[in-house]
């Protein structure tokens, strides 16, 4: 089975810096994803990491380090709208993805 | 907008009935997956398509069954629905973008059994 780890609230004030880890435990391992969700809304797409490094995309960066079985997102210069859910999520092969639980971000003025 | 579209928006129905979920993937895109999101549980993936042929399963039960048509449209059929099969159920498609394995999600359909 898989097994996917992110913590599962975090609150930060606007304009500061949040990172949300992700630890995986999955049979293969083809790419991890990270998605952002609003209540009731579809997940939507942020960042895609296969090698181990930070890719980064505008205010959020992600990171991957594939011996350790880890990932973190940077959500940088956090704005209101921000306040989501965040969703870690591992392709074990080229057919499925496997999400965590989520990670829901509270941004406070 | 993902390009991927879903119907119904909302649906409400009552226990022991049928419904039919419908998905329209992103132009281009051979694969759709169907998830199933309720209250208390994460993101469940249920089935996956691939050009017309089921190429995966989740954790789909018995009374659910899909497929996708000739054109790459997808439908989605629960039946003997239950209360607990409320939750909102969520098509993505994937295969033209910059990853092959990035899914693009519609906007769900939210189910409500009574």
């Amino acid at each position: 089975g898989q097994n996917i780890d992110q913590p599962t609230e975090m609150t930060a004030t606007e304009g500061a810096i949040v990172q949300i880890n992700c630890t995986y435990q999955t049979s293969g391992f083809n790419g991890l994803f990270w998605y952002q969700q609003h209540a009731g809304e579809a997940p939507t797409f942020l960042s895609y990491n296969v090698l181990d490094g930070l890719e980064e995309k505008g205010r959020f960066s992600s990171f991957l380090s594939r011996s350790k079985g880890y990932s973190y997102l940077l959500l940088k210069e956090l704005q209101m709208k921000d306040s989501a859910s965040y969703l870690c999520a591992v392709s074990p092969n080229d057919y499925k993805l496997s999400f965590g639980a989520g990670t829901t971000v509270t941004v406070r003025a | 907008d993902s390009g991927v579209t879903q119907t119904p928006k909302h649906l409400i129905t009552a226990t022991g009935q049928r419904v039919t979920l419908r998905c329209s993937p992103r132009s281009g895109d051979l694969s759709v997956y169907w998830y199933q999101q309720s209250l208390d549980q994460g993101l469940q993936f249920l089935i996956q398509y691939y050009n017309g042929e089921e190429r995966a399963k989740g954790n789909i039960l018995e009374r659910f069954s899909a497929q996708q048509f000739p054109d790459l449209h997808s439908e989605l059929n629960l039946s003997s629905l239950e209360l607990g099969d409320s939750a909102l159920y969520f098509c993505a498609s994937s295969g033209a973008g910059p990853y092959q394995e990035t899914q693009y999600f519609g906007p769900g359909t939210r189910l409500l059994v009574l």
